[in-house]
């Protein structure tokens, strides 16, 4: 059983545009959630990340939205270009104890130029 | 910055072979975590280690071992390797009693 539900599994938009990636979640005690950007043959990178205490956290042109009421976050990427082609994996964590991370299956990303 | 390092980079073992997998944390990072990533999928937690103590089990199959060492460094110990076994395994490490993980470049093991 998947913990962390991510969607969609790919998405292709073109350069400018803002491509929208989702998360959904079901342990109410994850209160640590991070993105991670991997490009081919790469270790992921982590990219921003966010606490239920807010609901949006800005990082250049990625944006987190969280909602904590129906346990989804998003990731928005203002400005899209070409060398954002990557895959995408949200995941939580708890702040406490271990940290080991649950990852969503990824979305891999395109950027036309 | 100084960075997660994993050695080998790559590496091709046969059916009923051992591999022994390395990682460097960041300097003065103290923890260590072990993820294994099949083609196409997410990365499973499998094991971690903080101040060279086993601190969490993911599902890491009763064949493979690791350890944390005095410098902090980690070594994965996989024997009777199966086929299924063929993945990238990244190493990730953090500061102690801080979320954030940070990922090495990944070994990927073949298995043939």
């Amino acid at each position: 059983q998947q913990q962390v539900k991510q969607s969609p599994q790919s998405l292709i938009v073109q350069k400018g545009g803002i491509p929208i990636i989702n998360c959904a979640y079901e342990n109410t005690a994850f209160d640590y959630f991070p993105w991670y950007q991997q490009f081919p043959g790469k270790g992921p990178a982590l990219l921003i990340a966010i606490r239920p205490d807010v609901s949006e956290k800005k990082e250049g042109r990625f944006t987190i939205s969280f909602n904590k009421s129906a346990k989804q976050f998003s990731l928005h990427i203002m400005d899209s270009q070409p060398g954002d082609s990557a895959t995408y994996f949200c995941a939580a964590s708890k702040s406490s104890g271990t940290y080991k991370y649950i990852f969503g299956t990824g979305t891999r990303l395109k950027v036309l130029a | 910055a100084a960075g997660v390092i994993q050695s080998p980079r790559h590496l091709i073992k046969e059916k009923r072979e051992t591999a022994t997998l390395k990682c460097y944390p960041i300097p003065r990072h103290d923890t260590v975590y072990w993820y294994q990533q099949g083609p196409g999928q997410d990365p499973q937690f499998l094991i971690s280690f903080y101040e060279k103590m086993q601190s969490d089990k993911g599902s890491i199959p009763d064949r493979f071992s690791a350890q944390q060492f005095s410098d902090y460094h980690s070594e994965l110990n996989m024997s009777s390797l199966e086929l299924g076994d063929s993945a990238l395994y990244f190493c990730a490490s953090s500061l102690s009693r801080r979320v954030e993980q940070y990922f090495g470049p990944g070994t990927r093991l073949t298995v043939t």
